[in-house]
């Protein structure tokens, strides 16, 4: 039984351009939160999600944030106009209907050069 | 303010001690989770304890809650190299899927 799946694992992105990173919940999950890791802190939530609703996105910054989980497919946490502030590593997590027991992907370090 | 603080934010100790760290948060909760986390990776949950609950075990880990004061600890006995990882508690703040995290403690354990 696969765990959750992030892609891509590193992404480096220049400053203004776009950054999609991708998740894929773990066989039988139908809840997706994803959070962020600045260097040296916790995890933050930033969204929850179920297929095709955003349920909570109230840790996500207003504008140049999105995060979708569409009815095929993985979720998508797109991020506009990269700043070197969104550097981070972005955590995605899955659960079944216990929305307390989360599972963890092994996280896409984005880099804003 | 932030949930799940922990102590020490390091930890060094030799292969074969004990190590204990703590968390302490602000308001009450349903329950508590520990994870660790691997230099560069992803977390792996440890152990979850419910606000009812006062002690668990999981192998070589021991979590106590004590929700009078707030406070819950993670000690792992007979530490070894691959025990070096930083740990994490999370709190059911605001809601129960939403978690959060403090800061972590990071454990080295020396050979």
């Amino acid at each position: 039984n696969a765990g959750v799946m992030q892609n891509p694992r590193h992404l480096v992105r220049r400053r203004g351009q776009e950054a999609r990173l991708r998740c894929s919940p773990m066989k039988g999950h139908s809840h997706v939160y994803w959070y962020r890791q600045l260097p040296e802190e916790g995890l933050k939530f930033m969204v929850y999600l179920q297929k095709e609703n955003i349920i909570d996105e109230s840790g996500m910054p207003k504008e140049r944030f999105s995060a979708e989980f569409p009815k095929e497919g993985p979720s998508i946490l797109r991020i506009q106009q990269v700043v070197r502030g969104d550097s981070a590593a972005y955590f995605c997590a899955s659960s079944g209907t216990a929305v307390n027991e989360q599972y963890f992907g092994p996280g896409t370090r984005l880099t804003v050069t | 303010s932030q949930q799940g603080e922990e102590d020490p934010q390091a930890l060094s100790i030799q292969e074969g001690e004990n190590a204990t760290m703590n968390c302490s948060y602000k308001t009450s909760i349903n329950n508590l989770q520990w994870y660790r986390q691997n230099s560069g990776r992803g977390l792996v949950h440890l152990i979850l304890i419910r606000s009812n609950e006062r002690e668990k075990h999981s192998g070589r880990l021991r979590v106590t809650l004590d929700t009078s004061k707030k406070s819950s600890s993670l000690l792992i006995t007979a530490s070894r190299a691959a025990d070096t990882a930083s740990y994490f508690c999370a709190t059911d703040e605001g809601g129960e899927y939403k978690l959060s995290f403090g800061a972590g403690t990071t454990v080295t354990v020396r050979a």
